[in-house]
């Protein structure tokens, strides 16, 4: 299995543009994560998914934040209009649990480096 | 609310030595523990996934064991290599309802192993 595929790898972007990360879960998993992590808070849940399904996205800082998951083999994370405070890694990762019939272990992207200027 | 606390936030140790990484969290009505290491620049590697009802999880040179009455995990590294080095982040998941996941991480044990 390739794993949790996320691009891009590194985005260098001026604050007010629109940014789009992407990922690609591990196939047959039914959650779906995504991660925020900088040096001073760590990493932080800003949203899941089941079943392509947004169940809590409670972690989203704000408006300008939105996720989705069109299918159960792609998620979108999207920031706009982006400010420099949202330069951070973004993780993306994704579990099988099914019910308990899975074991919920949990397996990460490669992570997508946004740098805001 | 679960809080999950790793101590100490960095070690340095001396290469072939054997370590213990803690991982303690506040509530005990978990499903599972996961230990993770994260390289530099990188994404998180799954190392170890302990169920509720499991007491230890072996890999290679890797030991994670949990005692959820106590609310503690450990880690233990057997004979440490410079390879070793990473930051190890404990995760400890709870359900709490239909379609609900709720995970807590750690902060996370910065580990240099010095040759």
């Amino acid at each position: 299995d390739a794993g949790v595929i996320q691009s891009p790898r590194h985005e260098v972007t001026e604050m007010g543009q629109e940014v789009t990360l992407r990922c690609k879960p591990i196939s047959g998993h039914d959650y779906l994560f995504w991660y925020r992590q900088t040096m001073m808070r760590g990493l932080e849940l800003l949203i899941y998914f089941n079943n392509n399904v947004p169940i809590d996205d409670s972690g989203m800082p704000e408006d300008r934040f939105s996720a989705k998951m069109p299918n159960a083999s792609f998620s979108t994370l999207k920031i706009q209009p982006s400010e420099p405070r949202d330069s951070a890694v973004y993780f993306c990762a994704s579990s099988l649990w099914q019910g308990a019939t899975g074991t919920g272990e949990l397996f990460f992207g490669e992570g997508s480096r946004l740098t805001v200027l | 609310k679960q809080e999950v606390t790793q101590i100490p936030a960095a070690l340095s140790v001396p290469e072939g030595e054997n370590l213990v990484l803690n991982c303690s969290f506040t509530d005990s009505a978990i499903y599972n523990l996961q230990w993770f290491r994260q390289d530099p620049g990188k994404g998180l590697t799954s190392l170890l996934l302990i169920q509720s009802s499991q007491r230890e999880q072996t890999s290679g040179r890797l030991n994670a064991s949990l005692d959820k009455s106590s609310g503690r995990s450990t880690l233990y590294i057997a004979a440490s290599q410079p390879g070793d080095s990473a930051t190890y982040l404990c995760a400890v998941r709870r359900h709490s309802g239909a379609g609900s996941y709720q995970l807590t991480f750690g902060k996370g044990t910065k580990l240099s192993v010095i040759p």
